[in-house]
């Protein structure tokens, strides 16, 4: 069975653009969690959809957003970088929501570089 | 704001030898659960304990919470070179979300 897939891998942009990260989750998980890991701050809550809502948001500025799909697979949006925004972001799914020991399953994580 | 915090920040120990990791959170919890992370990749889910449990095991893994000190211990037995990694404890609380430490980075020398 394939785990949590993110796309794309490595990305490098430049100050005041705006990126758009992509997120699979394992098939049957209805749940997508975004997670920023930057240096020296450990893993970072950001966003949580779960059936197509935005469930619960970390803080951060509004200029993170994402969606979810029909077909539960996640975006994550940041508009107008800066340099802090530069990390890993690493998406995570887990089964419908009925349990809040439910197992987050990471994916491997975009390496995002802004210059 | 970080929750859960590890202790210590970096452990080396020879092969063969254990390797034990603390944290520490500040909430009420649902359960506390522990990742590994290699070379900054994605986080693999090692093991979960919930708040009424007190000790779990887990082949090398051995979990143990303490709720009225707030603090979980990760204990690795008979360490292998591949256990290089950090390793991440995250609070879990009713909000679903997962609150991490800034994690332990444990080197395994051969």
């Amino acid at each position: 069975e394939a785990g949590v897939t993110q796309s794309p891998t490595h990305l490098i942009k430049t100050r005041g653009q705006q990126v758009t990260l992509r997120c699979s989750p394992i098939s049957g998980h209805t749940s997508v969690y975004w997670y920023q890991q930057a240096l020296g701050l450990g893993l970072q809550f950001l966003l949580w959809y779960d059936e197509g809502e935005e469930r619960n948001r970390g803080n951060f500025p509004p200029r993170f957003s994402g969606r979810q799909f029909p077909n539960y697979s996640s975006e994550l949006n940041v508009n107008a970088l800066e340099l802090e925004d530069s990390a890993l972001y690493l998406c995570a799914s887990s089964l419908a929501v009925r349990d809040s020991t439910d197992t987050q399953y990471f994916g491997p994580g975009t390496r995002l570089t802004v210059l | 704001s970080q929750q859960g915090e590890e202790d210590p920040q970096a452990l080396s120990i020879q092969e063969g030898e254990n390797a034990t990791m603390n944290c520490s959170y500040k909430t009420s919890i649902n359960n506390l659960q522990w990742y590994r992370q290699n070379s900054g990749r994605g986080l693999v889910h090692l093991i979960l304990i919930r708040s009424n449990e007190r000790e779990k095991h887990s082949g090398r893994l051995r979990v143990t919470l303490d709720t009225s000190k707030k603090s979980s211990s990760l204990l690795i037995t008979a360490s292998r070179a591949a256990d290089t990694a950090s390793y991440f404890c995250a609070a879990g609380s009713r909000s679903y979300q997962l609150t991490f430490g800034k994690g332990t980075k444990l080197s395994v020398i051969p």
